[in-house]
């Protein structure tokens, strides 16, 4: 049972352009979501947050987007950058009490300059 | 800075082998956790533990043990090791959020490869 789950394995975006990384989700009881990218041979490094309460976050050139009705998240990088190209994850956290996250199956972005 | 350091970057061991593969966090940090990354299969959990000699089963504990005997260290343990366990593995560790959110620190993470 997939809970998180990120549709396009992979996605090329023109240098300077906006970059759309989505996720699903089918566990209403996450509260907390995180991206994180990862570059190869390195471990995950956190991006951005967002708590169920809000619907948008933004940290300079990175947004992130929380549609709770349609269990739906995206990642917005503008403008995108060569640095950018990694494997991004989307993560949910519930509301159980434990730290315990569930990660998806990953977007592999690349950017072309 | 969190710095969360595992022992080895490649490790290369033998089918039937007992595996430990160490990781340590500089942070002080109450939970820590063991994902295994397969491609087409994200990061999935095999244990986490939220305290000294505390540990919890994740999504694929099947083969695995954990040990967390000081809180700066959390081993992860293939008892009997088989080729699919072959993975890259990665350590993390967040401190406890206490109404407010903590991102899971990671690791560079061990390729470790069965043969």
């Amino acid at each position: 049972d997939q809970q998180v789950k990120q549709n396009s394995p992979s996605l090329s975006v023109q240098e300077g352009r906006i970059s759309i990384l989505n996720c699903d989700y089918t566990n209403s009881m996450f509260d907390y979501f995180l991206w994180y990218k990862k570059y190869p041979a390195e471990g995950p490094t956190f991006l951005i947050s967002i708590s169920s309460i809000k619907d948008k976050n933004e940290d300079g050139r990175f947004t992130v987007f929380l549609n709770k009705s349609a269990k739906h998240l995206s990642l917005h990088i503008v403008p995108s950058q060569p640095g950018d190209s990694a494997v991004y994850f989307c993560a949910g956290k519930d509301n159980f009490g434990n730290e315990k996250l569930t990660f998806g199956t990953g977007t592999r972005l690349t950017i072309i300059p | 800075d969190v710095k969360v350091t595992q022992s080895s970057r490649y490790l290369v061991k033998r089918t039937g082998e007992k595996v430990f593969l160490e990781c340590v966090q500089d942070m002080d940090h109450e939970n820590m956790f063991w994902y295994r990354q397969d491609p087409g299969l994200g990061l999935r959990l095999i244990y986490f533990s939220y305290d000294v000699k505390m540990k919890e089963k994740g999504d694929i504990p099947e083969g695995y043990s954990v040990s967390r005997e000081k809180k700066e260290r959390f081993s992860l343990i293939l008892e009997s090791a088989s080729t699919n366990q072959t993975s890259m593995y990665l350590c993390a560790s967040s401190s406890q959020s206490d109404g407010s959110n903590q991102p899971q620190h990671f690791g560079d993470g061990t390729r470790l490869s069965i043969l």
